[in-house]
């Protein structure tokens, strides 16, 4: 089984400050990892993903996150927050099943204001 | 500039009446999903299918129902809406990468009221 955990739903920064947003997962063989963000009202775009072929991986929006398998962590971080990253962040799993094709796990979320 | 639509984004009904959200994606995707979404909560799976014919029920048990008659269509029905189908629904298609990893492309989603 997979699972993510992202700890703390809410997180609140000052415009400026380092966003760290937290994501814990669970899976039995070597996982896709990806994060999310959704703006109000909006489906889900995705941010950045880990594949395997480095362990920091670049996204859009000046984010980045760290893969670190002996804590089983994927924490993504943006150096100074803006005003316009106030949105819902989902972290989430996959692996790739002969069966069934690939299926993503989602965390519950992580909704991060962003304070002037 | 969206490559998969949903429609309608908002729909307030009556309770017992049937309805259909539509989603169609232009980018030849063989695997669309359904999610369902509360406010302030995360996606469940209600339905997926891996293309034309081929159905699957997803992880969270839901009362509607799917078909995938043409590779960019997907729409999802509900027989007779209750106050407890008030959600909204999100589709998403995906390609398998290069790299193996399955990016889904969601909708914007449809909000569904059910008074």
């Amino acid at each position: 089984a997979q699972s993510v955990t992202q700890l703390g739903s809410h997180v609140s920064v000052s415009e400026g400050a380092l966003v760290l947003l937290r994501c814990n997962y669970s899976s039995s063989v070597p996982p896709y990892l990806f994060w999310y963000v959704q703006y109000p009202n909006q489906g889900l775009q995705l941010l950045l993903k880990y594949t395997s072929a480095a362990t920091l991986v670049k996204g859009i929006n000046g984010f980045e996150a760290e893969f670190k398998k002996s804590e089983t962590s994927f924490h993504l971080t943006k150096p100074s927050a803006h005003m316009s990253d106030a949105a819902e962040y989902f972290c989430a799993v996959s692996r790739y099943l002969e069966t069934s094709g690939s299926r993503l796990t989602f965390g519950e979320g992580t909704q991060l204001t962003v304070n002037p | 500039e969206a490559d998969i639509y949903q429609t309608p984004r908002y729909l307030v009904i009556g309770t017992g009446k049937k309805i259909t959200l539509e989603c169609s994606q232009t980018m030849g995707h063989d695997k669309m999903y359904w999610y369902q979404q509360d406010p302030g909560m995360e996606l469940h799976l209600i339905h997926y299918s891996y293309g034309v014919n081929s159905t699957e029920k997803g992880d969270l048990s839901s009362e509607s129902t799917v078909s995938r008659i043409r590779t960019e269509h997907f729409p999802l029905t509900l027989e007779s809406a209750r106050p407890s189908h008030t959600s909204q629904y999100l589709c998403a298609s995906s390609e398998q990468g290069a790299d193996g990893a399955n990016v889904l492309t969601f909708g914007a989603g449809s909000r569904l009221t059910v008074l």
